[in-house]
């Protein structure tokens, strides 16, 4: 079944540092998807990202970096000269087995920046 | 920007009181989700939706949940007999199946946050 583990709990920092959250997955599937959403202290989830297992160049957007490394399972997301608005929590997921729609999402990385 | 919209955004109720949690997907979406979070837990599945069934659905998902699409735009869930456990916040949660591409972005609404005393 699928599995996405963030052993990262909590992490804390200083505006303008750089921070890497940690996602690491499960999956039997030979292609598949994976998604980071943010969850901010107002509690909605927005969508960052979804990329597939085809292609694994990095991918930047803006402050906000994706390693992915199929050998490794991991997908990685790196926010580069954090901001206090940055502070939220982070999920990364992934689709269940077989083509399913259904999101596994992991524990989650609560991203505090502090001033 | 389109988005989905939930309401109540906050919603109490007494055990054993039916509740029902609205959704108006992205207008163009073909496929609704309902997940659930707990306080300080992690997002979990409940239902997927599709061509006005239910297209999967996990255990948590019991007889006393059900899901409706009512009209072209609404999608409900409905909670039959609350219980103390049922206290989470409910995400509504649309996609474009995109076919031939699978796994379209799930776009979330911001949530019913649901407590049930």
């Amino acid at each position: 079944a699928q599995k996405v583990t963030q052993a990262q709990t909590e992490i804390s920092v200083v505006e303008k540092e750089d921070v890497t959250l940690d996602c690491v997955y499960e999956t039997r599937d030979t292609t598949y998807y994976l998604f980071w959403y943010k969850q901010p202290p107002s509690g909605e989830l927005v969508f960052l990202i979804r990329r597939n297992s085809f292609d694994e160049q990095n991918e930047i957007s803006g402050r906000y970096s994706w390693n992915f490394q199929k050998s490794t399972s991991s997908f990685n997301f790196t926010i580069t000269a954090s901001q206090v608005v940055d502070s939220a929590v982070y999920f990364c997921a992934l689709p269940s087995e077989g083509g399913s729609e259904k999101l596994v999402f992991g524990k989650g990385t609560k991203l505090t920046v502090n001033p | 920007e389109p988005e989905v919209t939930q309401t109540p955004s906050h919603q109490v109720t007494q055990m054993g009181q039916e509740v029902i949690l609205r959704c108006v997907p992205i207008s163009n979406h073909l496929y609704f989700y309902w997940y659930r979070q707990i306080l300080g837990q992690k997002v979990e599945f409940l239902v997927s939706f599709y061509n006005n069934e239910i297209s999967e659905k996990s255990e948590i998902f019991d007889d006393q949940f059900s899901v409706e699409r009512p009209d072209g735009s609404n999608f409900t869930l409905k909670i039959r007999s609350t219980k103390l456990e049922d206290s989470a916040m409910y995400f509504c949660a649309s996609s474009d199946p995109g076919s031939p591409n699978p796994n379209q972005p799930q776009h979330f609404g911001d949530g019913t946050r649901l407590s049930i005393l």
